[in-house]
């Protein structure tokens, strides 16, 4: 069974980059799944941020779009999210998620527990 | 403000039969795409409950259902227990500039 683990910093000052990288056991990386990052800010709904296939290829959020990049590392089967010019709105707890690939899928079927990142001097 | 409109609470006794609304639109639910439902319990992982508006995946129990209509879909929960006691959050596709992948704004579910 796939299990996600999400780690970075709490606390990231204004302007500064977030970044936050999920650690994926139980299946490979270069299996046929997109990887994905999702958030929750405070008293608000999800906002899906993007995804990456192994080989590179993303889709990213439009209203996220020039602030976000992902990567994936194969070697050590993770994946990493990297957002630019952070301010106080980007302050949530930010989760890294599976998705199968294929035509019409898309929704995410397993999730990690999710990490909280304030944005805050 | 999400794309997709959820109540903000619902709640019911043990036993009950609940269902959360999410309404959409004709660039999203309203133009075909499937609907795809979300469990959040704090200090858990996110569960996938339903996926392509009415499929369970494996081990999550029958009591959970989904339909869709129009511009609206809804989640149906039979037999309420008090491990139901979650945040519910639909998800969709929209064709428009708004996003690609698009949420509801979440509901709380209270077992009373």
């Amino acid at each position: 069974q796939v299990q996600l683990q999400e780690s970075g910093p709490g606390l990231v000052k204004p302007s500064d980059t977030l970044s936050l990288t999920c650690v994926v056991s139980g299946d490979s990386i270069s299996s046929i799944y997109w990887w994905g990052w999702i958030r929750r800010p405070p008293g608000k709904g999800l906002e899906w941020i993007g995804y990456i296939y192994y080989s590179g290829d993303t889709y990213y959020n439009p209203s996220l779009k020039s602030r976000v990049t992902m990567s994936v590392d194969t070697s050590k089967n993770q994946f990493s999210l990297n957002l630019y010019s952070v301010t106080a709105v980007d302050t949530a707890v930010y989760y890294c998620a599976r998705k199968p690939s294929g035509p019409g899928i898309l929704h995410f079927d397993s999730w990690g527990q999710g990490t909280p990142v304030t944005v805050s001097s | 403000q999400s794309v997709l409109t959820q109540p903000p609470s619902v709640s019911g006794a043990p036993g009950q039969r609940v269902t959360i609304s999410c309404t959409g639109s004709r660039s999203n639910i309203g133009a075909g795409y499937d609907v795809h439902w979300y469990q959040l319990i704090p200090g858990t992982a996110p569960k996938l409950l339903i996926y392509n508006t009415n499929n369970r995946p494996s081990g999550v129990p029958d009591r959970f259902s989904g339909s869709k209509s129009g511009t609206s879909a809804s989640l149906a929960i039979t037999g309420l227990q008090a491990e139901d006691e979650a945040d519910y959050y639909c998800q969709s596709y929209d064709r428009s500039l708004s996003g690609f992948l698009i949420f509801g704004g979440g509901t709380e579910l209270t077992v009373l």
